[in-house]
């Protein structure tokens, strides 16, 4: 079965600094990627999705993710992060496009200083 | 993307008891999906909710804890009964959609917190 490793529990960086988060994958053939943001009391908000082509993603919010099949990466990266970015980020991975076995990471918190 | 409301936002409960959390589309999507957020953790499918028919359990949720209704292709309901604080968490709705559009929407979640 598919999964998904977020390697980073908890990043701090500074407001303006560049930011990248990671995101692992093990499945044996192309996955369907995605990156969801949830701040404090919310729902999962979808930021970006990768299913083939351009390996390189944008999504909202300024954010973006390449999608690197020889490392089984997916990284999210953003070039100046804002105060309202802090939130906990969640890397997850489908195998078909019928769309019931997503899987999610472990998520990564991320706190912005000023 | 689907628009889903889901309420209530919040609720403490007390132990014994039994909630019902519901979930509204705003357009008509095939697949919807609960899942149990516990303090701290990921996302965790507890089952996928068919239309017209029982919904789909993943390993470790049963139908008598969360008894799941899916009456028409936008609306969910999911109970969590007989109630103990081990059941406080967040628990998420989210509907599927297919073609160029596929991804997962998810509603804002409902806080449960049981006394």
């Amino acid at each position: 079965a598919q999964s998904v490793t977020q390697p980073d529990i908890h990043i701090t960086v500074s407001e303006g600094a560049s930011l990248e988060l990671r995101c692992n994958y093990s499945y044996g053939a192309t996955p369907y990627l995605f990156w969801y943001v949830q701040s404090p009391g919310q729902g999962l908000q979808l930021l970006l999705k990768y299913f083939s082509g351009d390996t390189l993603v944008q999504g909202i919010k300024g954010f973006e993710a390449e999608f690197k099949r020889s490392q089984s990466s997916f990284n999210l990266r953003k070039p100046s992060v804002h105060w309202s970015d802090a939130a906990e980020y969640f890397c997850a991975v489908g195998t078909n496009y019928n769309n019931n076995d997503m899987r999610f990471g472990a998520g990564t918190r991320l706190t912005v200083k000023p | 993307s689907a628009v889903i409301s889901q309420k209530p936002s919040r609720d403490i409960c007390q132990r014994g008891t039994s909630l019902t959390i519901q979930c509204q589309v705003d357009s008509q999507v095939t697949m919807m999906f609960w899942y149990r957020q516990q303090p701290g953790q990921s996302l965790t499918l507890i089952a996928t909710a068919n239309q017209g028919s029982e919904a789909t359990y993943e390993s470790g949720f049963v139908i008598d804890k969360f008894p799941i209704s899916r009456p028409n292709l936008t609306f969910s309901t999911l109970t969590v009964s007989n109630m103990s604080p081990e059941d406080s968490s967040i628990y998420l709705c989210s509907a599927a959609s297919r073609g160029s559009d596929y991804g997962y929407t998810f509603g804002s979640g409902t806080r449960l917190t049981v006394v």
